[in-house]
């Protein structure tokens, strides 16, 4: 199938500064691609999905102006977090959807803000 | 807003036992639909999809999901589990003609196989 790659795979860092996650999907355009963010022992939860060269749409409660989605690119997305706080530690998981409408997922990104 | 259940949180089973996991979708018009498993440590992996046609698809690794529309159900099941199956698994439905692409999953079903 598919790969998608999210870079970092982990991060630590102090309350109050931003995080950038870098998500890339390897062998294959991607026009449309979507974070989620896993709770311990939960579901994927939809964040935004993110569209090239167009703003994101965020699902309802997520701060836009907190988590900055840039598409720049049909193979990069990146997730912004920030002034992280501990609150936001969580595993933050992209994927990328194929033009035959499967989602590929990356690894996931382990967030831990201190 | 559509939604998906997965009825069962966890369940374990010994090796060779059948396996049938339940997933019920609420949304009234056509649906795609998937199931993913993740293994421990590793990220989501599409086990299989179904799109259109046979109701009975066929996944990787001896899985299978049959899809009835009457009871917006997909459950997935697998004849004889291996130890190797220990995972969560996590239906998913995206709905056609809403506009997007988002899928909406259950909470998953953790399988753990005793060897």
């Amino acid at each position: 199938g598919a790969v998608v790659s999210q870079h970092p795979s982990r991060v630590i860092c102090k309350s109050g500064t931003s995080v950038k996650i870098e998500c890339r999907s390897l062998d294959f355009q991607a026009t449309t691609m979507f974070w989620y963010r896993q709770f311990p022992k939960q579901s994927l939860m939809l964040m935004a999905t993110s569209n090239e060269g167009s703003k994101a749409t965020y699902e309802q409660g997520v701060e836009k102006d907190k988590f900055l989605i840039n598409h720049a690119s049909l193979t990069l997305s990146t997730l912004t977090v920030t002034s992280a706080h501990p609150e936001d530690s969580s595993f933050y998981i992209c994927s990328a959807r194929t033009q035959s409408y499967e989602q590929y997922f990356g690894p996931g990104t382990r967030l831990t803000v201190t | 807003a559509q939604s998906v259940s997965q009825h069962n949180h966890h369940v374990i089973l010994s090796e060779a036992a059948s396996l049938e996991l339940g997933c019920n979708y609420s949304y009234g018009g056509t649906v795609n639909l998937f199931w993913y498993v993740q293994y421990p440590g590793q990220h989501l992996q599409l086990l299989l999809k179904y799109f259109s046609g046979d109701p009975l698809v066929k996944g990787i690794k001896g899985f299978e999901a049959e899809f009835i529309k009457s009871k917006f159900s997909f459950n997935l099941r697998k004849p004889s589990v291996q130890w190797s199956d220990t995972a969560e698994y996590f239906c998913a439905v995206n709905p056609i003609g809403a506009g997007s692409y988002q899928l909406t999953f259950g909470k998953g079903t953790k399988l753990s196989v005793i060897p």
